[in-house]
């Protein structure tokens, strides 16, 4: 099993510029979620699913959007990149509890 | 919202002290509670959780503690080793509806000195 996989893994971006951050997990888990990680912070929740077909705001989710593709998928969208998106960007998801398992992650830097 | 947050940025220990790293969460109605591991350029990696209907668990060289009282956790590494060099999260299932989702700290780092 591969877990949670993310593409790409590296990715550099003009102000303004879209892109697609790419997620799938392969446990079966219902629920799945992205989250930011800034330099020297915590992880800040973007958007999740608790399920197939649903998706919710966390703390951050300005300038994002996203979409559950099936049950295995869950993607992230960068409509107009700004330096403020700048981050490490993860990816998890987790069965029946809370307990969430995370991605390698995607480093993004806007220019 | 609620936020969990912790006590030390940094914490710096000789090879094989005991570490004990500290959490202060808010949200008095968590429920479940994790610790993670983070090393460089990865991401986080469960190492040990707890359910507010127990004080203490323990895994092989981790033990989390849990005082509802104060609302407060601590992650306790014993003999720690080079390889537990590396940022703690710990992290609280925010139950504001049906869903499951975690908030985190904003992590300690553990330096361990050889």
């Amino acid at each position: 099993n591969a877990g949670v996989t993310q593409t790409p893994k590296f990715q550099v971006l003009k102000t303004g510029q879209s892109m697609t951050l790419q997620c799938a997990q392969d446990m079966n888990h219902n629920s799945m979620y992205w989250y930011r990680q800034d330099p020297g912070m915590g992880l800040r929740l973007i958007y999740y699913s608790a399920s197939e077909g649903t998706t919710d705001k966390g703390e951050v989710p300005n300038g994002y959007n996203v979409s559950r593709l099936n049950k295995r998928e869950f993607s992230l969208r960068l409509e107009s990149a700004a330096p403020s998106q700048t981050s490490v960007y993860f990816c998890a998801s987790s069965g029946r509890t809370a307990l969430a398992f995370f991605g390698q992650g995607t480093r993004l830097t806007v220019v | 919202g609620e936020s969990v947050g912790l006590h030390l940025p940094t914490l710096s220990v000789q090879e094989g002290d005991n570490s004990i790293i500290n959490c202060a969460y808010s949200n008095s109605a968590s429920d479940y509670f994790i610790w993670y591991k983070q090393e460089s350029g990865k991401g986080p990696q469960f190492i040990i959780d707890i359910r507010s209907n127990m004080d203490k668990r323990q895994g092989q060289r981790v033990t989390v503690l849990l005082n509802k009282t104060v609302k407060h956790l601590s992650l306790q590494i014993a003999a720690t080793q080079p390889g537990d060099s590396a940022v703690y999260f710990c992290a609280e299932d925010d139950r504001m509806d049906s869903s499951y989702k975690l908030i985190f700290g904003s992590g300690t780092r553990l330096l361990v000195r050889p």
